[in-house]
């Protein structure tokens, strides 16, 4: 079967940094994504990471570890605007583009 | 260019009743997909298709299909609707060669 855990809930206050953890464990692997969803809206494309290391792109940065199944998304100089859900997923073939999600982190940044 | 778009945005059907919802990806893009996103269970893969080819299948029933037309429009079908059904139906497309998926608004689908 295919498992990919992300906390439910975070909180954090404006000007923070924020960590965001994603585990997984499935039968094939061939890419991790994060996507935000605000409420309401679709899925936004915030990063990709294929081979083990950090990617980073302007405040936000992911990371992983092929050999631990371990991902994480870190956010830094929080602002309102990225109270959202995080969502972590994995490509599972090397053809085609269908993705494992995990069920999303709830961040809430307060002021 | 224009993103992905979903119509219709809202539909709200009965128990039995069938529902086909279509999906127009970004221009230039050959793959799309499909998935179903509920609150207990967050989202999931419904299928993909590519060149008017399944190319992958979610774990879904039957009652669950799609389509890919020559100019990679695509529609989903659902037969038979359940409860269970009312969901956030979600498109996304991305290129051939390219693995970043772009999602459409969605349909949102009541059950009644």
């Amino acid at each position: 079967g295919q498992n990919i855990d992300q906390p439910t809930e975070m909180t954090a206050t404006e000007g923070a940094i924020v960590q965001i953890n994603c585990t997984y464990q499935t039968s094939g692997f061939n890419g991790l994504f994060w996507y935000q969803q605000h409420a309401g809206e679709a899925p936004t494309f915030l990063s990709y990471n294929v081979l083990d290391g950090l990617e980073e792109k302007g405040r936000f940065s992911s990371f992983l570890s092929r050999s631990k199944g371990y991902s994480y998304l870190l956010l830094k100089e929080l602002q309102m605007k990225d109270s959202a859900s995080y969502l972590c997923a994995v490509k599972l073939h090397q053809a085609g583009t269908a993705l494992i999600f995990g069920k999303g982190t709830t961040l809430s940044v307060s002021s | 260019k224009a993103g992905v778009t979903q119509t219709p945005r809202y539909l709200i059907k009965t128990r039995g009743q069938q529902v086909t919802l279509s999906c127009s990806p970004i221009s230039g893009h050959r793959s799309v997909s499909w998935y179903q996103q509920t609150p207990g269970q967050g989202l999931q893969f419904l299928f993909e298709y590519f060149s008017e080819t399944q190319r992958n299948k979610g774990n879904f029933p039957g009652r669950f299909s799609g389509r890919q037309f020559s100019n990679s429009r695509s529609e989903m079908n659902v037969s038979t609707l359940e409860l269970g059904d009312s969901a956030l139906y979600l498109c996304a497309s991305s290129l051939e060669t390219e693995d970043t998926q772009y999602f459409g608004p969605g349909t949102r689908l009541t059950v009644l």
